[in-house]
């Protein structure tokens, strides 16, 4: 089965620069969420996406910003980063409510993000 | 603001023998309640969920989990524990269908030979 897709799977950067993380839902799926796991921690929520439209927002920096696409895919763009912002990032997508389907949110495998 | 403490940061365990992770979590209304783990380097997967119904749920890799909403508690069990079942598990809680999952801490299970 198709699963969620993120690249890159690994990415350095150096302070001050940008990145951009890319993130392809399961085929179907409408919602995309972003989170953020720094180094032995829980993963914490940044913002999430329903059709196209920004559903929540978490605790994104105002240097993050993030948009979803025509075919649903999405983008977290990072600028002026900074050491503290090395981490596992993953994306997850849902299915909409409506197809019946349980509810469950469906992780990709993550990109690892270090900056120097 | 819903909230979820796990209650043991680490907890080893010979293998064979059961083992129970606990997750307590607060919320003034209804959750969706998720346990996932985490291989070592590796994304999260989803181990079990309760969403309504029945209160235990059963999940994959022979786990199982309990809701019992008048202690506001989800704890994860297996009756026994393998070497592979090693990693760090996750309980989150979402207020609705298509909410953000807020995540514990974290357990790591530890399963000795």
């Amino acid at each position: 089965a198709a699963g969620v897709i993120q690249s890159p799977r690994h990415l350095i950067k150096e302070k001050r620069e940008t990145a951009t993380l890319k993130c392809y839902p399961i085929p179907r799926h409408d919602t995309v969420y972003w989170y953020q796991q720094g180094p032995g921690q829980d993963p914490q929520f940044l913002i999430s996406f329903y059709e196209k439209m920004q559903s929540d927002k978490g605790s994104i920096p105002d240097r993050f910003s993030a948009q979803q696409f025509s075919d649903y895919h999405s983008e977290l763009n990072m600028s002026s980063l900074e050491l503290g912002d090395s981490a596992l990032y993953f994306c997850a997508s849902s299915s909409p409510p409506l197809r019946g389907e349980p509810y469950e949110q469906y992780f990709g495998p993550g990109t690892r993000l270090t900056v120097t | 603001a819903q909230s979820v403490t796990q209650l043991d940061s680490q907890v080893p365990v010979f293998e064979e023998a059961p083992v129970e992770l606990r997750c307590n979590y607060s919320s003034s209304v209804s959750v969706y309640l998720f346990w996932y783990v985490q291989y070592p380097n590796q994304g999260l997967q989803l181990l079990l969920k309760y969403l309504s119904g029945s209160t235990l749920v059963k999940g994959i890799n022979g786990f199982e989990a309990e809701f019992n909403k008048s202690q506001t508690s989800f704890h994860l069990r297996k009756p026994s524990v393998h070497i592979s079942d090693t990693a760090e598990y996750f309980c989150a809680v979402s207020l609705e269908y298509g909410n953000k999952l807020v995540f514990g801490a974290g357990t790591i299970l530890r399963v000795k030979s």
